[in-house]
């Protein structure tokens, strides 16, 4: 069975300031794709930054970075210089022969 | 940009009653997905079509089937609705690729069932 797992319910993190979400997952296939999507409160789930497995080099989206360990299956997405607007439930979700999601990150920005 | 729309943002059903959660993409998408997302549990799978008239089971389809006529539509039904069906429902659309899986989410449906 493929599973997705976040180990932090609830984070916060003061505005300017990085934070790291943990997510790790369980799979026997070799070739697959890793997600992080974000849910601000009352609106549309939308893609942060993806990664390919086969890929060596960690994904980057402006504030947005990843840590990739295939190793380990672990997939961390680091977030610099925290916004207000960045408040927002955090899923990590794994595509391979089906469709993962984690149980999710709530994250706070505090001002 | 990809649009995913949902036929209905709040919807109140009682205990066994039919109901029908419609979802359109015009992206021309070949996977539609419906999710139930409930807290603690994240977004769990119910059902995914990766064509007109095919469909494949997710983690949870018992109480739900799905139908697909046309590739942009993508309807989830419970044929007799339950207390324990009360979910957020969250569709989703996308194409299958070495470069993709991306999956576009609509705005959601939060069905309670009385």
């Amino acid at each position: 069975a493929q599973t997705v797992t976040q180990s932090q319910p609830e984070m916060s993190v003061q505005e300017a300031e990085t934070v790291t979400l943990s997510c790790t997952y369980d799979t026997s296939e070799n070739n697959y794709y890793l997600f992080w999507y974000k849910q601000p409160p009352s609106r549309q789930m939308i893609l942060v930054i993806r990664q390919e497995a086969y890929k060596q080099q960690n994904a980057t989206e402006n504030r947005f970075s990843v840590n990739f360990q295939k190793a380990a299956k672990s997939f961390s997405l680091k977030i610099s210089d925290s916004q207000l607007g960045d408040t927002a439930m955090y899923f990590c979700a794994f595509t391979g022969n089906q469709f993962y999601f984690g149980t999710g990150t709530s994250l706070t920005v505090i001002p | 940009d990809v649009k995913v729309t949902q036929s209905s943002r709040y919807l109140v059903k009682r205990t066994g009653e039919k109901v029908f959660l419609e979802c359109v993409q015009d992206m021309d998408h070949e996977n539609m997905f419906w999710y139930r997302q409930d807290p603690g549990l994240g977004l769990r799978l119910i059902y995914f079509s990766y064509d007109v008239k095919m469909k494949e089971k997710g983690d949870i389809p018992e109480g739900y089937s799905v139908s697909r006529e046309k590739k942009e539509r993508f309807s989830l039904i419970l044929e007799s609705a339950s207390t324990n069906q009360t979910s957020m429902y969250l569709c989703a659309s996308g194409n299958p690729g070495p470069l993709s899986y991306e999956q576009y989410f609509g705005p959601g449906t939060r069905l309670t069932v009385t």
